[in-house]
C-alpha cells in the first residue's frame, strides 16, 4: 500500500500534549519522518527514524512507531507549534517510491 | 549549513516542458551519501514526491509520473534538475527540491529549498 493516513485536524490547549498519528502499511517496513510546515514556508524536518530529532528541534517533540502507525507527540505545545504536519516514508512496493501523509493541521488553543 | 535554491520559469504553457534547477551550496552533491529529490505541493494540498537522483546519476521516480519526469544531475555545477513533460493545469504547484538522507529503513528529507510556484497556463 502507498497511502499514509493522518487526522486532518488536531487541536491542543497551550502547554498540553498532543499526539499526531500516521497510519499505513509501509510503516511496518520503513520508519516515518515528520515535517512541520507553516503557511508560505517550506516543510521542516522535525523527526525521523526511531525517535531522532534534528539539531534545533525542541525536545518537546518525540516520535514512536507501533505496527502500521507512527506517532509524533508534542509535549507542552507552544503557540509556535501551530502548523501543518506531514509524515512520510518509503513505500513497501520494493521500489524507491516515497509517500507523504495526508497532513494534520495542528491548532494550539 | 546546506542550502538549496530552486530556479526556473514561473509560467509554463500547457503541453510544454517544465524545467527547474536546484542549486546546492554548503555541501557537495558528489560527496555521496544522499539522494537529491523533487517534491511538489498543489495549492492548499499535501506533498507529492516526484523522484530523486544519486550523484552517480541513478534515478528513481514516482510511478504515477515516471513517463513524464526526468531528473538529472550536474556535479560540476553542484546542481540537479527536473523536467516534467506535457504539462497541464494539474501540474500547477509549488515545486521544492530537497536533500534525502537514508540509513537502512530510515529515509528523511532534511534540507529543503524555499520552493518555487510554477503555473501552467496559456
Amino acid at each position: 500500500s502507498s497511502e499514509l493516513t493522518q487526522d486532518p485536524a488536531v487541536s491542543v490547549a497551550l502547554g498540553q500534549t498532543v499526539r499526531i498519528t500516521c497510519q499505513g502499511d509501509s510503516l511496518r517496513s520503513f520508519y516515518a519522518s515528520w515535517y512541520q510546515q507553516k503557511p508560505g514556508q517550506a516543510p521542516v524536518l522535525v523527526m525521523y527514524g526511531k525517535n531522532n530529532r534534528p539539531s534545533g528541534v525542541p525536545d518537546r517533540f518525540s516520535g514512536s512507531t507501533s505496527g502500521d502507525t507512527a506517532s509524533l507527540t508534542i509535549s507542552g505545545a507552544q503557540a509556535e507549534d501551530e502548523a501543518d504536519y506531514f509524515c512520510s516514508s518509503r513505500d513497501n512496493s520494493g521500489k524507491h517510491n516515497h509517500v507523504f501523509g495526508t497532513g494534520s493541521k495542528v491548532t494550539v488553543l | 549549513q546546506v542550502q538549496l535554491q530552486e530556479s526556473g520559469p514561473g509560467l509554463v504553457k500547457p503541453s510544454q516542458t517544465l524545467s527547474l534547477t536546484c542549486t546546492v551550496s554548503g555541501g557537495s552533491i558528489s560527496s555521496g551519501g544522499y539522494y537529491w529529490s523533487w517534491i511538489r505541493q498543489h495549492p492548499g494540498k499535501g506533498l507529492e514526491w516526484l523522484g530523486y537522483i544519486y550523484y552517480s546519476g541513478s534515478t528513481y521516480y514516482n510511478p504515477s509520473l515516471t513517463s513524464r519526469v526526468t531528473i538529472s544531475v550536474d556535479t560540476s555545477e553542484n546542481q540537479f534538475s527536473l523536467q516534467l513533460n506535457s504539462v497541464t493545469a494539474a501540474d500547477t504547484a509549488v515545486y521544492f527540491c530537497a536533500r534525502v538522507g537514508y540509513l537502512s529503513s530510515w529515509y528523511w528529507f532534511d534540507y529543503w529549498g524555499q520552493g518555487t510556484l510554477v503555473t501552467v497556463s496559456s
